[in-house]
């Protein structure tokens, strides 16, 4: 069974400092990996995904995420915070086969101070 | 503009009463999907739709409905059955499911009950 884990459910930086946000996920064939994010009260919207190929991924507003397979881990990065960028972020698991729906983990809160 | 509409955006039930979330889409996509949200339980999946006339059940479909009789739309019945329906409701879509299919959601329902 797939599943997906987000370790911490809230992070706290400062602006213009290092964002990390992880997400160990658990697949017995190869995954497609996505991060999405959330404002407040809103839908999600995807910042990235990884499915075949390059395994270092860059996505929207300046983050990117590494496939790491022997780690199973698909951790999302963004090297300088902006205030802007407090939200939340989910990361979600699914793989090549029709039919098949996205398994998200639970969310990590990022919020950002000045 | 091509989205997904969900309505109403909030919404207040008395105990007892089954209520109808909709979503409308304008995509064009075959497959549409409604997760739950908890604060601190990420999203759920109640009930998916590849194609029009079928859906599948996801993690948590007890107690709720869906029907799909025309391909832009997916209305999810909360029904008296579903024993503590207060949360976040978030409908999506994509052009198929599975694979590296993105989903697009729509701004969620919040459900109170009173």
């Amino acid at each position: 069974a797939q599943s997906v884990t987000q370790l911490g459910s809230h992070v706290s930086v400062s602006e213009g400092a290092l964002v990390l946000l992880r997400c160990n996920y658990s697949s017995s064939v190869p995954p497609y990996l996505f991060w999405y994010v959330q404002y407040p009260n809103q839908g999600l919207q995807l910042l990235l995904k990884y499915t075949t190929g390059a395994t270092l991924v860059k996505g929207i507003n300046g983050f990117e995420a590494e496939f790491k397979k022997s780690e199973t881990s698909f951790h999302l990065t963004k090297p300088s915070a902006h205030m802007s960028d407090a939200a939340e972020y989910f990361c979600a698991v699914t793989f090549n086969q029709a039919g098949t729906a996205l398994i998200f983990g639970k969310g990590t809160t990022l919020s950002v101070s000045s | 503009d091509g989205g997904i509409t969900q309505s109403p955006k909030y919404l207040f039930r008395k105990e007892g009463q089954n209520v109808t979330l909709s979503c409308e889409q304008n995509l064009n996509h075959d497959a549409m999907y409604w997760y739950r949200q908890d604060p601190g339980q990420g999203l759920r999946l109640i009930y998916y739709s590849q194609i029009v006339n079928d859906f599948q059940k996801g993690d948590i479909a007890e107690g709720y409905s869906v029907s799909r009789e025309k391909k832009e739309s997916f209305p999810l019945t909360v029904t008296s059955a579903q024993k503590n329906p207060t949360a976040f409701y978030l409908c999506a879509s994509s052009p198929a499911s599975g694979g590296a299919n993105v989903l697009t959601f729509g701004a969620g329902s919040r459900l109170t009950v009173l």
